[in-house]
């Protein structure tokens, strides 16, 4: 059983398309996270949430937003799509956000391809 | 930037050796996370070390965390083929923010 999955694995796509990816776990955690891997391997986070409520916006495009239907659920929806947004998503999940539950669990990435 | 600085961006072994990785970072934290990518894979979880820690160890694993110099070490005693991946340090604020190095690209060789 895969803790934290994704869809789609590999996403292609045209410039100026809105497209969404998916994030679900199974491991009963608090807190989901959305985090961006350029084609440097450097990670950034994007977005967290804690039960439903939004914990942390880094600076990101408005095209971004993400939405969390419950606390197993954390889809994020991408508007008019750059090139620039090429790079791969990861998910990641943690039980909460402090008090030693902090461990973060990450999907296997989506490989998102702007053309 | 905050974000930690890994040292060094690569490194290449012989199987059984042991590889130590850097990571220097400038804030004050809560705690230091050491991750693992294999290619093309996600990130796993290795060991997390609070500030007010000095050393952990995990299986092959060694962490040690000096806040004075704001830098951690990863060491992996006897390494193995397997051991080929990407390390990433990671710093933790608020609200469990991490922010994560360029990482440490370890290949290691039979």
């Amino acid at each position: 059983d895969t803790a934290v999955s994704q869809t789609p694995k590999y996403l292609v796509t045209q410039m100026g398309n809105d497209k969404s990816i998916k994030c679900e776990q199974n491991l009963g955690h608090d807190t989901m996270y959305w985090y961006k891997q350029d084609s440097k391997k450097f990670l950034k986070i994007m977005f967290s949430y804690n039960n439903k409520e939004l914990i942390i916006n880094e600076t990101v495009p408005n095209r971004f937003s993400p939405k969390s239907p419950d606390k197993a659920h954390l889809n994020l929806h991408i508007n008019s799509l750059e090139l620039g947004d090429s790079a791969v998503y990861f998910c990641a999940s943690s039980q909460d956000s402090t008090g030693g539950k902090e461990t973060q669990y990450f999907g296997p990435g989506t490989r998102l391809l702007v053309l | 930037s905050q974000q930690g600085e890994e040292d060094p961006q690569a490194l290449s072994i012989q199987e059984g050796e042991n590889a130590t990785m850097n990571c220097s970072y400038k804030t004050s934290i809560n705690n230091l996370q050491w991750y693992r990518q294999n290619s093309g894979r996600g990130l796993v979880h290795l060991i997390l070390i609070r500030s007010n820690e000095r050393e952990k160890h995990s299986g092959r694993l060694r962490v040690t965390l000096d806040t004075s110099k704001k830098s951690s070490s990863l060491l992996i005693t006897a390494s193995r083929a397997a051991d080929t991946a990407s390390y990433f340090c990671a710093i933790s604020g608020g609200y469990n923010k991490l922010i994560f190095g360029a990482g440490t690209r370890l290949a290691v060789h039979p």
